[in-house]
C-alpha cells in the first residue's frame, strides 16, 4: 500500500525567506503526487501536480516542486515567503491503476514571522 | 462558477443519533469522494463514486456509515447511531473524472456530544 510522509508538522519561515515543506511517498509504481493547501476553517485548493510530465511543476501562488525518483520525494518549495501562505499543507498521492483516490500525508503547518 | 458545496456547515449531535450530510458536487463532474478529517487520523478516503458504478466503500469505517448518490449528482452521506469518535469533519470533492483535480468543498463539521 501507498503512504506518504510529511516531515514536520510545523514549519517556521519569516516572511521573504525560502519556503521548503517535505514530502516523500512510497510506492513501487511513481504514482500521481499533489499538493494540496488548507486555509482556517476552508476545505482543501490544489497547489499543483505532478502527473509524470514535467518533473519540475509549477504551482499557484509562487509554489513549485520537483518530484525525484530516486529520492521517492516531491519537496514543495517558494523561493519568498508571504504572510499570506500562513496554512497548512498536505502532500497527497494517488495510483496511477485507480480510480483517483487520495492518500494524504499527515499535514505540515506553516507559520510566517513578519 | 459555483463550486462543490456541503450541508450543514456544522452539526452538533447526541451520541446515538443518526446524521446525514449533503454534498452537492460541481455540475457535470461525474466523479464524487468523501473524505474525513479529524486530529487522530489526519484526511482518509471514505467512500467514491464514479457514474453508475458500484461505488467503492473500502474506506468506510464501520457498518454504520454509509453513502448514495441520487442521479449522478448529489450525494449524503449518512452515520447511524453516531459515536465521540466519529467527531470530524467532512469533507467532499468531485472530479470531472478520475485522475483529474479534486476540488474541494468546505466540508461539515460533526460534533457528536
Amino acid at each position: 500500500a501507498q503512504s506518504v510522509t510529511q516531515l514536520g508538522s510545523h514549519v517556521s519561515v519569516s516572511e521573504g525567506a525560502l519556503v521548503l515543506l517535505r514530502c516523500n511517498y512510497s510506492s513501487s509504481v511513481p504514482p500521481y503526487l499533489f499538493w494540496y493547501v488548507q486555509y482556517p476553517n476552508q476545505g482543501l485548493q490544489l497547489l499543483l501536480k505532478y502527473t509524470s510530465a514535467a518533473t519540475l511543476v509549477k504551482g499557484i501562488n509562487g509554489f513549485e516542486a520537483e518530484f525525484k525518483k530516486s529520492e521517492t520525494s516531491f519537496h514543495l518549495t517558494k523561493p519568498s515567503a508571504h504572510m499570506s501562505d500562513a496554512a497548512e499543507y498536505f502532500c497527497a498521492v494517488s495510483e496511477q491503476t485507480s480510480y483517483g483516490k487520495l492518500t494524504f500525508g499527515q499535514g505540515t503547518i506553516l507559520t510566517v514571522h513578519p | 462558477g459555483a463550486g462543490v458545496s456541503q450541508s450543514p456547515s456544522n452539526k452538533v449531535t447526541e451520541k446515538g443519533k443518526d446524521v446525514e450530510l449533503r454534498c452537492d458536487p460541481i455540475s457535470g463532474h461525474t466523479a464524487l469522494y468523501w473524505y474525513r478529517q479529524s486530529l487522530g487520523q489526519g484526511l482518509e478516503f471514505l467512500i467514491y463514486f464514479q457514474g453508475n458504478s458500484a461505488p467503492d466503500k473500502s474506506g468506510l469505517p464501520s457498518d454504520r456509515f454509509s453513502a448514495e448518490r441520487t442521479g449522478g449528482s448529489v450525494s449524503t452521506l449518512t452515520i447511524q447511531r453516531t459515536q465521540q469518535e466519529d467527531s470530524a469533519v467532512y469533507l467532499c470533492a468531485s472530479s470531472l473524472a478520475r485522475h483529474y483535480e479534486q476540488y474541494f468543498g468546505p466540508g461539515t463539521r460533526l460534533t457528536v456530544t
